[in-house]
């Protein structure tokens, strides 16, 4: 799997747009970018994911760049509940055999009221 | 549809004891993934069950073992503990039959102390 970098804390503003970053620049073709996120101590939680085009869903939106090598997940209306640990990981979408995730150390994003 | 469900949630064992652990997946979800989250490491990946077979194993020792039942539950052992094992254990579910890029679900973890 690709590895991916991305910055170790970010504040965000409640009620702002939160934009956090992860650069993926040895992505592979068939490699899907997953973003999923941890409040302390729970199951990690699935936001989105993409391949190449842009996607939004009720959580967030992701925009992928066009050489696929970096992105960009926005929750575009932060609340107090959305501070969390923030894992961006790129992983093979095959059908079968890879389900194995590999985390990285994340971004800790903090709401501010 | 129900989630991950993981049993127990909190566990407290001596050093030498073994363990076992428990993983009820989303219904219809055939692949099971077990991780290991510690402070230090971070989330690790364990090993992964599809139709009962293992198919993919994380660099563990041996005292990390796991099964599948033919229902898709999953369990997993830990022998000889030690108090490196300290961790959060955590199961995630998916339907590798699914769709392409198809999403891994996580439950909330089983806790397990080592003293």
């Amino acid at each position: 799997d690709a590895k991916t970098t991305q910055p170790t804390s970010m504040d965000c503003a409640e009620g702002r747009a939160a934009n956090l970053p992860c650069n993926h620049s040895t992505i592979s073709g068939n490699e899907y970018v997953y973003w999923y996120r941890q409040i302390h101590s729970q199951g990690p939680q699935y936001i989105i994911h993409g391949l190449k085009n842009n996607e939004t869903n009720e959580m967030a939106s992701l925009i992928i760049t066009e050489d696929r090598k970096s992105s960009t997940l926005i929750l575009p209306h932060a609340t107090l509940r959305d501070t969390a640990v923030y894992y961006c990981i790129v992983r093979e979408g095959s059908n079968f055999g890879n389900e194995k995730l590999t985390f990285g150390t994340g971004t800790r994003l903090t709401i501010i009221p | 549809k129900a989630g991950v469900t993981q049993t127990p949630r909190y566990l407290i064992k001596t050093r030498g004891q073994q363990v076992t652990l428990s993983c009820s997946p989303i219904s219809g979800h055939r692949s099971v993934s077990w991780y290991q989250q510690t402070p230090g490491q971070g989330l690790q990946f364990l090993f992964e069950y599809f139709s009962e077979t293992q198919r993919n194993k994380g660099n563990f020792p041996g005292r990390f073992s796991g099964r599948q039942f033919s229902n898709s539950r999953s369990e997993m052992n830990v022998s000889t503990l030690e108090l490196g094992d300290s961790a959060l254990y955590l199961c995630a579910s998916s339907n590798p039959l699914g769709t392409l890029g198809n999403i891994q679900y996580f439950g909330a973890g089983t806790r397990l102390s080592v003293l």
